[in-house]
């Protein structure tokens, strides 16, 4: 069963400017959830979808916006890039939301923002 | 939030095995211990997840202490491969990944 893929996996965008990324989960798997990892900070939680619907969002200003399509591919966006938006994105995917399960991480969309 | 707290680093010797603690004092009777770990350069990766009693699976098994108080993770035969941070996080079944803190993890080194 191939596991969860992101695209792009490197990027490079200057100030002001907005990316999009990209996630295609696990065949079956119904939940999504994104991830930002600096070294700084750690990983820190940035929303969870089920379902085409936002389940929960972290601690991020709105300029950081997901969605999730019917087939449960989910894709963010980030609007006016800050240089403190350079970071390692991640995003896992699980069966359901709320049940338990563990979650099957992707490699990563590294973006840099000069 | 529950929050658990790791050692920053440990090391091994190859074909060893591993025990890497986890306290986590202010776990609550519905959260569940869950590690993960991350190869560099690679996503976060699911290793188990248990309640109250011992757990195994192919790659590691996980002691959890009779308190739930702190919990052990151990890599039976550490290999170079196992070389990685490995997160202890705790988790409620009926929460979503929002609750969940993601510490800095202890960093394991495998020495040949």
């Amino acid at each position: 069963k191939a596991g969860v893929t992101q695209t792009p996996r490197y990027l490079i965008k200057t100030r002001g400017q907005q990316v999009t990324l990209s996630c295609s989960p696990i065949s079956g798997h119904r939940s999504v959830s994104w991830y930002q990892q600096t070294p700084g900070q750690g990983l820190q939680f940035l929303f969870e979808y089920f379902s085409e619907t936002q389940r929960n969002k972290g601690n991020f200003p709105g300029r950081f916006s997901g969605r999730q399509f019917s087939n449960s591919r989910s894709e963010m966006n980030v609007s006016t890039l800050e240089l403190g938006d350079s970071a390692l994105y991640l995003c896992a995917s699980s069966l359901a939301a709320g049940e338990g399960y563990e979650q099957y991480f992707g490699p990563g969309t590294r973006l840099t923002v000069t | 939030d529950a929050k658990t707290t790791q050692p920053n680093s440990m090391e091994s010797n190859e074909e060893e095995p591993v025990h890497l603690p986890c306290n986590h004092s202010t776990i609550s009777g519905t959260d569940y211990i869950h590690w993960y770990r991350q190869l560099p350069s690679q996503g976060p990766e699911y290793v188990i997840h248990g309640l109250t009693s011992n757990v195994n699976n192919r790659m590691a098994s996980l002691a959890i202490a009779e308190d739930r108080k702190s919990s052990t993770l151990i890599l039976h035969r550490a290999t170079l491969r196992d070389a990685a941070v490995y997160y202890c996080i705790l988790r409620d079944e009926e929460t979503s990944y929002d609750k969940v803190i993601f510490g800095p993890g202890t960093s394991l080194s495998v020495i040949p």
